[in-house]
């Protein structure tokens, strides 16, 4: 049974501050490497796929990277703003499409 | 922007009931996923279309559940009857691509 661990489960910083989070995944059978903001009651938002170790992709105020030998993959916001609250979701997805999800880092931002 | 449509938005159902979940996906994406989210828990996928064929059900249970795609465009997932651990958010998505899957706001099922 694939095990993807997202850490830590839930983050409460203030505006301004950077933060990140941590997934790990298998490092065996890699396909890809996917993380997703979920707003409530929006829908799952693609933020980044990562597919090469060393990988390091970036939007806005929100980069990730990514090691695909020790199996894992790191968030950061820099600079939080309140509209940065949500639950970040990353995927592990091993060869046949099948997305493994972890448990999600809840983020909330005090103005 | 194209986008994945879910209805209901919110269902509450007593056990034993029947219930049915509708999802739309976005326009040419011939892959449809079901996932089911429990509280504290990550989405997990229940079953998987290729245009109106299952690919992947293995984790559906099928004693009580039921998905279908009849015409390779929108799908309906039911649950008869319905069980208290069945309390979930189901989500639906769709892709084009192997790599990237677009979701729909999901489904809020409560039973009581």
């Amino acid at each position: 049974i694939l095990n993807v661990e997202q850490s830590p489960q839930s983050l409460h910083v203030q505006e301004g501050d950077s933060t990140n989070f941590t997934c790990s995944f298998p490092s065996s059978n890699f396909y890809a490497l996917h993380w997703y903001r979920w707003e409530t009651a929006k829908s799952p938002e693609a933020l980044f796929v990562m597919t090469l170790n060393g990988d390091e992709k970036k939007k806005g105020r929100i980069s990730a990277t990514l090691n695909t030998k020790e199996g894992y993959s790191y968030l950061y916001i820099k600079g939080s703003q309140p509209e940065d609250s949500a639950t970040y979701l990353c995927a592990f997805m091993e060869y046949g499409n099948k997305l493994v999800f972890g448990a999600g880092t809840i983020l909330r931002v005090k103005s | 922007e194209a986008e994945v449509a879910q209805s209901p938005r919110y269902k509450i159902t007593e056990k034993s009931q029947a219930v049915a979940f509708w999802c739309d996906p976005i326009s040419g994406h011939a892959t449809l996923y079901w996932y089911r989210q429990i509280l504290g828990q990550g989405p997990e996928l229940l079953v998987q279309f290729q245009d109106e064929s299952v690919v992947d059900d293995s984790q559906l249970p099928k004693d009580r559940f039921s998905a279908e795609r009849l015409k390779g465009v929108d799908s309906t997932l039911k649950i008869q009857p319905a069980e208290l651990g069945d309390s979930a958010m189901y989500l639906c998505a769709s892709s084009l691509t192997t790599y990237e899957q677009f979701f729909g706001p999901g489904t809020r099922l409560t039973v009581l």
